[in-house]
């Protein structure tokens, strides 16, 4: 079963820690994507890349920087996590600019 | 803002009875897509349908497009309680832009 996997399902961490979320698709899918979400606020999108070595901001990358060495892996990095960054991100990945995504279960950070 | 707006925001039947939410949205589209998130985990896509199609069928979901109102519906037949999600649109290409989504609640 193809799928998209996000390292954990809950994560708590300490104002001022830099964090990694990573996320690891199995599908060969060109396009990955960080959400985050937060109720009211619908997903809004943090980061994305369309290859290897290729980033592009979405809405909201402040305080966010990512990182995709591999087609597989795209890595979210909050430099200096903050209680603002308390949410659900989601990471999802597509196999081209008409597909449509597949979502990992998602991260549940609480920074405290 | 491209992102869609489903309608309405909260959704409550019982089981057995037909579930409809709305779509609408801003732009031109080249597809409309629909997922389901259960809650607390990410979302599945359900169906897309093509800018240039008026219907489009998968098992119990049925989704109508009409580009010159720019709005969509979902319509899931005979609801169950597994159907109890939130139900979202999405338009864009390349990247995805997302509504706030609806709340089906199904009662046994």
């Amino acid at each position: 079963d193809v799928k998209v996997t996000q390292s954990s399902r809950y994560l708590v961490k300490r104002t001022g820690e830099k964090v990694f979320l990573e996320c690891v698709q199995d599908m060969d899918h060109e396009n990955m994507f960080w959400y985050r979400q937060d109720p009211g606020l619908g997903l809004r999108l943090i980061y994305f890349s369309y290859d290897v070595k290729m980033k592009e901001k979405g809405d909201i990358p402040e305080g966010y920087s990512v990182s995709r060495e591999k087609k597989e892996r795209f890595s979210l990095i909050l430099e200096s996590a903050s209680t603002n960054q308390t949410s659900m991100y989601l990471c999802a990945s597509s196999p081209g600019p008409s597909g449509g995504y597949t979502f990992g279960s998602g991260t549940r950070l609480t920074v405290v | 803002s491209q992102q869609g707006e489903e309608d309405p925001q909260a959704l409550s039947i019982q089981e057995g009875e037909n579930a409809t939410m709305n779509c609408s949205y801003k732009t031109s589209i080249n597809n409309l897509q629909w997922y389901r998130q259960n809650s607390g985990r990410g979302l599945v896509h359900l169906i897309l349908i093509r800018s240039n199609e008026r219907e489009k069928h998968s098992g119990r979901l049925r989704v109508t497009l009409d580009t010159s109102k720019k709005s969509s519906s979902l319509l899931i037949t005979a609801s169950r309680a597994a159907d109890t999600a939130s139900y979202f649109c999405a338009t864009g290409l390349g990247r995805l832009y997302f509504g706030r989504g609806t709340q089906l609640t199904v009662w046994p």
